[in-house]
């Protein structure tokens, strides 16, 4: 089966940019997500890239993957404290299945 | 377009009762999704729902789960004889059909509803 994996934790200073990991195993996905979690509140859909795509961005946000080596990040440029939040990497597998795959999630802590 | 919404938002209940939750979708999106998200995890797929058919079910959907979406709009996830480990947060989510408003595999999520199980 697939597995999704996070570091827990990262914290960065206001202004920094923030740059989240993600590896996963399964390399027939399709389509990786990234979303973010508030305290209390639903998961909201950042961004999303193709496997057949190495990066996207889309202003703050960089979105870089590595296929050979199964690795997914996503930078935030000039982090701000409203970006303070966790961070899910998600994906889709291919074969037409509708079931999207998390990570555990990264914590993202950014001081003032 | 008022996004996903889910009721109740608290369902506090007693082991071995019965519960049900309501989910809406966004009125244009023909597919939808459940998961469960305990602490400190990801969600984990449970089931999905193309209009009313359900075409997809996680293994993690035990034959006390079972879930509906009768006229293709609204969907419901009923547990019964609840345990203490389904406590956690049942999330839906909805999407787009496929070709339609850019590549429909999108899911936009409600806001959950988190289950006690005491």
């Amino acid at each position: 089966g697939e597995d999704v994996e996070q570091s827990l934790f990262l914290s960065v200073r206001e202004g920094d940019s923030s740059v989240i990991n993600c590896t996963y195993t399964d390399s027939s996905s399709t389509y990786l997500y990234w979303y973010k979690q508030e305290p209390g509140a639903g998961l909201q859909l950042l961004t999303y890239i193709f496997s057949n795509m190495d990066m996207k961005q889309d202003q703050r946000l960089t979105v870089l993957l590595n296929k050979k080596d199964k690795h997914l990040s996503l930078r935030i440029a000039d982090t701000q404290t409203g970006d303070s939040a966790i961070y899910f990497c998600a994906l889709r597998l291919s074969g037409g299945y509708q079931k999207v795959t998390f990570g555990t999630g990264t914590k993202l802590q950014v001081i003032p | 377009d008022t996004g996903v919404s889910q009721n109740p938002r608290h369902k506090i209940t007693k082991r071995g009762q019965n519960v049900t939750f309501r989910c809406d979708p966004i009125s244009e999106h023909n597919r939808l999704y459940w998961y469960r998200q305990t602490l400190g995890q990801g969600p984990e797929f449970l089931t999905y729902f193309q209009n009313e058919a359900q075409l997809e079910k996680s293994r993690l959907l035990s034959d006390r789960f079972s879930a509906e979406r009768p006229k293709g709009s609204f969907s419901t996830l009923e547990i019964q004889r609840t345990e203490q480990g389904d406590s956690a947060m049942y999330l839906c989510a909805s999407s787009y059909p496929e070709g339609t408003k850019g590549s429909g595999y999108e899911q936009y999520f409600g806001p959950g509803t988190r289950l006690t199980v005491t």
